[in-house]
């Protein structure tokens, strides 16, 4: 059983457009929500992450927007650039299971120049 | 600072063969944990070690996967006899007993079973 559900599996935007990926979760114990950025033969990168308590949270180009009641959160990447072209992976962890990591399944982001 | 290293990068073995994957955490890094990817699949965790103590392996597969953390430094997980289904890349992340939740990741271990 995933507890981690990603959605879309592969995206392809244009240079400038605006990148986004959503996320679900089940286990209402988590209380942390990183995203992982991962490039072909490298280990995924903590993008930006989120705790429970704050709606949305900005850096940069990247936004994570965090909807408790729904258990959903997902990334907008604004202004989107070739050099985004990568893997993304949500997660959810909780610090009584000693912040293990639970995974999304990774989108595929291809943008175009 | 030196980032996790991982050791091999890459690795062919037949069924039935042996193999240990290393990771060096980062200096100073208490936790250490190994998560697993197959082809078109989820990261997955295997397990997580306090310094030299395993602290979570409720994510290992089966016991044909032993890993071990002397001193609580480096790691090794070895996988004896491998099988088929093994082929995937193995990542070693570590982070911070008090650094909150910054996972550090490896540049992961290829390994293919054939």
């Amino acid at each position: 059983q995933q507890q981690v559900k990603q959605s879309p599996q592969s995206l392809i935007v244009q240079k400038g457009g605006i990148s986004i990926i959503n996320c679900a979760y089940e286990n209402t114990a988590f209380d942390y929500f990183p995203w992982y950025q991962q490039f072909p033969g490298k280990g995924p990168a903590l993008l930006i992450a989120i705790r429970p308590d704050v709606s949305e949270k900005k850096e940069g180009r990247f936004t994570i927007s965090f909807n408790k009641s729904a258990k959903q959160f997902s990334l907008h990447i604004m202004d989107s650039q070739p050099g985004d072209s990568a893997t993304y992976f949500c997660a959810a962890s909780f610090e009584a299971a000693g912040n293990k990591l639970t995974f999304g399944g990774g989108t595929r982001v291809l943008v175009k120049p | 600072e030196a980032g996790v290293t991982q050791f091999p990068s890459h690795s062919v073995i037949e069924k039935g063969q042996t193999v240990t994957l290393r990771c060096d955490p980062i200096s100073g890094h208490d936790n250490l944990y190994w998560y697993r990817r197959v082809m078109g699949k989820e990261i997955k965790f295997l397990l997580h070690f306090v310094k030299e103590s395993k602290q979570d392996e409720s994510g290992m597969p089966n016991n044909r996967f032993l890993a071990e953390r002397t001193g609580g430094t480096y790691s090794t997980l070895k996988v004896q006899p491998a099988e088929l289904e093994d082929s995937g890349v193995y990542f070693c992340a570590s982070s911070q007993w008090t650094s909150g939740n910054t996972i550090y990741f490896g540049e992961g271990s290829w390994l293919t079973v054939v």
